[in-house]
Formats: structure tokens, sequence, C-alpha cells
């Protein structure tokens, strides 16, 4: 299994307050992604970044920060937390070896469920 | 029209027999094409990549489609262990690394 860890893997908190999630990677690997899943929605891409300090959105990236400081970390804030947020946020990591035809080929760390009262 | 569309199932196999089910997706520029696997309430696993020609791993076959822009996921003898969500995931085709993945076909193997 790839080494990525999520934390906190569970978390409740309140509206309008800010939440961190935290993506921590041992692979050396150059992408890092942060997706949310619901139901009927499928993984929906909210930020990626393709080096460090190199973010870009995704498709759902409202209301979302990202920074990486370090190959290994990849940090998602939810800058004042909504009830629509409530979800199961995946991060994932991709190599990222242009040259390598299977190097995009995304792996997935075990999720942090986040509840939004 | 969603980028990539599963049928959502599920799909009730009897222990041992053949399911097969499709993805479709719209971008003829895509050129990566992943099957995962997903257990209720943990990360999407990879299950296997699809090259053009088709590829097997075991008990597992994925084809791809490009004139109908679909690739298919083949499960054979199947055990209820391969009980699961099945998730399709293709590249973006203008963005490298950048997948759009279906919202996955639930497969239940019954005894």
């Amino acid at each position: 299994d790839a080494g990525i860890t999520q934390s906190p893997r569970h978390k409740v908190t309140e509206t309008g307050t800010p939440v961190t999630l935290r993506c921590h990677q041992t692979e050396n690997h150059r992408y890092m992604y942060w997706y949310r899943q619901d139901p009927g929605h499928g993984l929906r891409l909210i930020h990626y970044s393709y080096g460090v300090k190199d973010t870009d959105k995704g498709e759902v990236s409202d209301g979302y920060s990202v920074s990486r400081s370090k190959t290994e970390d990849f940090l998602l804030t939810l800058e004042s937390a909504t009830s629509s947020q409530t979800s199961v946020y995946f991060c994932a990591i991709s190599e990222g070896v242009v040259t390598s035809v299977s190097t995009d080929t995304q792996y997935f760390g075990p999720g942090t469920r986040l509840t939004v009262l | 029209r969603k980028e990539v569309e599963q049928d959502p199932g599920p799909f009730n196999v009897p222990e041992g027999a053949t399911v097969a089910f499709n993805c479709t997706y719209s971008n003829s520029a895509s050129q990566s094409f992943f099957w995962y696997r997903q257990d209720c309430r943990k990360e999407p696993k990879l299950l296997m990549s699809v090259y053009s020609s088709g590829n097997e791993d075991g008990r597992f076959t994925a084809q791809l489609n490009r004139a109908s822009q679909y690739i298919s996921l083949l499960i054979r003898d199947s055990k209820l262990s391969d009980s699961a969500t099945y998730l399709c995931a293709v590249n973006r085709g203008d963005s490298w690394g950048k997948f759009q993945f279906g919202a996955g076909t639930q497969v239940v193997v019954t005894p």
C-alpha cells in the first residue's frame, strides 16, 4: 500500500469554524490531490498540487484553500465550514513522471470523515 | 451530461457467476483509464489500469472501446469478497494528472 496518511480521520465541527485537514505521504510523489466524495456524485476534485508551492483548483474549489510547503504534506483548509461541506475527504498521490505511461495512476489515503453541524 | 457515467446498480450476482459493467466517458482526448474498487466507508483501491489492447488480471478483465468511448470490467467466477463498489477513472486529456471519476457501480455477490 502507498504510504499515505490523513489526519484527523474523523472530525465534527460547527458552522463558521475553520478546519484544516492534513495529508502526509512517504512516497516522494510529485502530485497530490484533495477530493470529496458524496452520495450520487462520486469523487470530485477540490484542489491539486504538482509540486511544492504549486497548486491549482479543481472543479469544486469554492470555500477551500490548500498549501504545500513540503513534498510530503498537503493541507486542505475550509476557511469557514458550512453544512454543505459535510463529506468524506480523500487525499490522493501520483508519481508525476511525465515520460512514463502509467505514472498518472492515483493512490488514495484512508479518508477523513467531516461533519459540519 | 456527466463526463463519466456508470450504472449505479446494484448488480446482484450469484457466487461463481460472471458479471460485466461499463463506464462511458465523453472526452475523446482521454488517454488513461483505470478501475478502482471501493469497500464501504473505505478508500478507493486501484484494481487495474485499462490498456488499449485490453488486459486481464486473474478473474478480472478490462477492455477499452475508444470508438464508442467506454471501458468495461468483467469479473469471472465471482467471489463473495468481490462485493464492493467499482469506480472508473478517466483522465481529463486536456490536463495531465487530472481525472474524472464515475459515481460507481455496486456489485453484490450472493451465496
